[in-house]
């Protein structure tokens, strides 16, 4: 089974409507990081959690680390056309690599 | 600031060909990472490099080799192209192991 599950696959959202991404892991996590990829370009990083109940966010996004360090989940409020892409989550297991989910492809329709 | 820059941004080879995509950053980090990603996949990490002169295999490190004799530099090489290798190559770098890795835009290699 994957070290890491990342939910759901794909999601289709109307522009406004707020959303959430899950990060699952089967270990406790070290660090979680949260990258957002466009088509066709690198990963853009967005936000790190390393302390359990830790949350951090950046103009409309959120991320949250549960106190187990576990699982981790990355919340968008009154999503907007610029929200779209490709949302991944990159785990730390107490090394120096980082192990990825298989990511979330978001789409925001009008 | 480039950050890490990646050259050339697409290629086809021939099966069997040879060829070095290059990476390189500018932002004095220790640590540097090359992935592929296939389709669906997430990144699969094939090597990585904790300073110069010091690298050791990820993931999926078949038939690739990868050196580092400076910060700046960690070439990734295919000595024998082969269409499993059909993939987008990405070059990442950090300050430490549990710093954000920074990434560059990615080489997208064809098999044919």
């Amino acid at each position: 089974s994957q070290e890491l599950e990342q939910s759901p696959q794909s999601l289709i959202v109307q522009e406004g409507k707020n959303l959430t991404i899950n990060c699952t892991s089967s270990k406790t996590l070290y660090g979680l990081y949260w990258y957002k990829q466009k088509y066709g370009e690198g990963l853009i990083f967005l936000m790190m959690l390393q302390k359990g109940g830790e949350e951090k966010s950046h103009e409309k996004i959120t991320a949250k680390l549960d106190e187990k360090k576990q699982q981790s989940s990355l919340h968008i409020t009154a999503s907007q056309p610029s929200h779209a892409g490709i949302y991944l989550c990159g785990a730390s297991f107490g090394n120096e690599k980082l192990t990825f989910g298989t990511g979330t492809r978001l789409t925001i329709i009008p | 600031n480039a950050g890490v820059t990646q050259t050339p941004k697409f290629r086809i080879l021939k099966i069997g060909q040879s060829m070095t995509l290059q990476c390189t950053q500018d932002m004095n980090h220790n640590y540097m990472y090359w992935y592929r990603q296939d389709p669906g996949m997430g990144l699969k990490l094939i090597y990585y490099s904790v300073g110069a002169g010091i690298t050791d295999k990820g993931e999926v490190p078949n038939g690739y080799n990868v050196s580092r004799s400076t910060t700046e530099d960690f070439p990734l090489r295919l000595e024998l192209a082969a269409p499993s290798q059909t993939s987008v190559y990405f070059c990442a770098s950090s300050l430490g192991g549990n710093q954000p890795q920074h990434f560059g835009d990615g080489t997208r290699l064809s098999i044919l």
